[in-house]
């Protein structure tokens, strides 16, 4: 059975930093396309970051040159290292495998998010 | 940057009634690469239709999908209570690699 299982979510000072962590059981991380995808409150889903089969990463315009995104295949784990956090940045961060074969590039499975709070 | 749009922002129906849904792209989507997920509050997004018209694994058959180039249409046939939630289209394209619609909520009449 695939679960994601997010970690990591915090509340944090503006200009701060976190890392998120997802754990993957059920399947190979580094086999996969892998994305962040987060949710304001309130509001609908935004994606963030993806990394692709062959480690290439891609960043939506709102987080790049802040956060970065990295697997450790020893671990199964997929991370988002967030800096420079602005309130806008709060969401819920939900880790998500994409699928494969006609299901390529949609999202197939979600974890249930970790909530990163961005406040003083 | 592809832009999607989503039609009604709400809707209101009884159980039993027929959902019409739509999701409009500023640029013509890949049909291979457009999806619809269902979200209920306090859960995580679950995909419903990939590919336009794929249904993903265990989703009922009152769910369809269709359409082509920018237009794009999920269909519940026949709502049940569990049906009740938001629906967000999703595509797959460049600069975002990625981009949601801004959802339609399907609420109680």
């Amino acid at each position: 059975e695939v679960q994601l299982l997010e970690s990591g979510g915090d509340l944090v000072q503006p200009g701060g930093s976190l890392r998120l962590s997802c754990a993957a059981s059920g399947f190979t991380v580094s086999r996969y396309g892998m994305s962040w995808v987060r949710q304001a409150p309130g509001k609908g889903l935004e994606w963030v970051s993806a990394v692709g089969t062959v480690d290439d990463t891609y960043y939506a315009d709102s987080v790049t040159g802040r956060f970065t995104i990295s697997r450790d295949i020893s671990e199964n784990t997929l991370y988002l290292q967030m800096t420079s956090l602005t309130a806008e940045d709060t969401a819920v961060y939900h880790c998500v495998r994409e699928g494969r074969g006609a299901a390529d590039n949609q999202f197939d499975y979600w974890g249930q998010g970790t909530l990163v709070t961005v406040s003083s | 940057e592809i832009v999607l749009t989503q039609s009604p922002g709400t809707l209101s129906l009884s159980p039993g009634e027929r959902a019409t849904l739509s999701c409009r792209a500023s640029q013509r989507v890949d049909s291979r690469y457009l999806a619809w997920y269902q979200q209920k509050p306090g859960q995580a997004p679950r995909l419903l239709i990939y590919a336009t018209s794929s249904r993903a694994t265990g989703i009922p058959d009152r769910f369809s999908g269709s359409g082509s180039g920018t237009d794009f249409t999920l269909t519940i046939s026949r709502l049940e209570p569990e049906d009740f939630a938001v629906y967000y289209c999703q595509q797959f394209g460049r600069s975002p690699l990625f981009t949601f619609g801004p959802g339609t909520k399907v609420d109680i009449k």
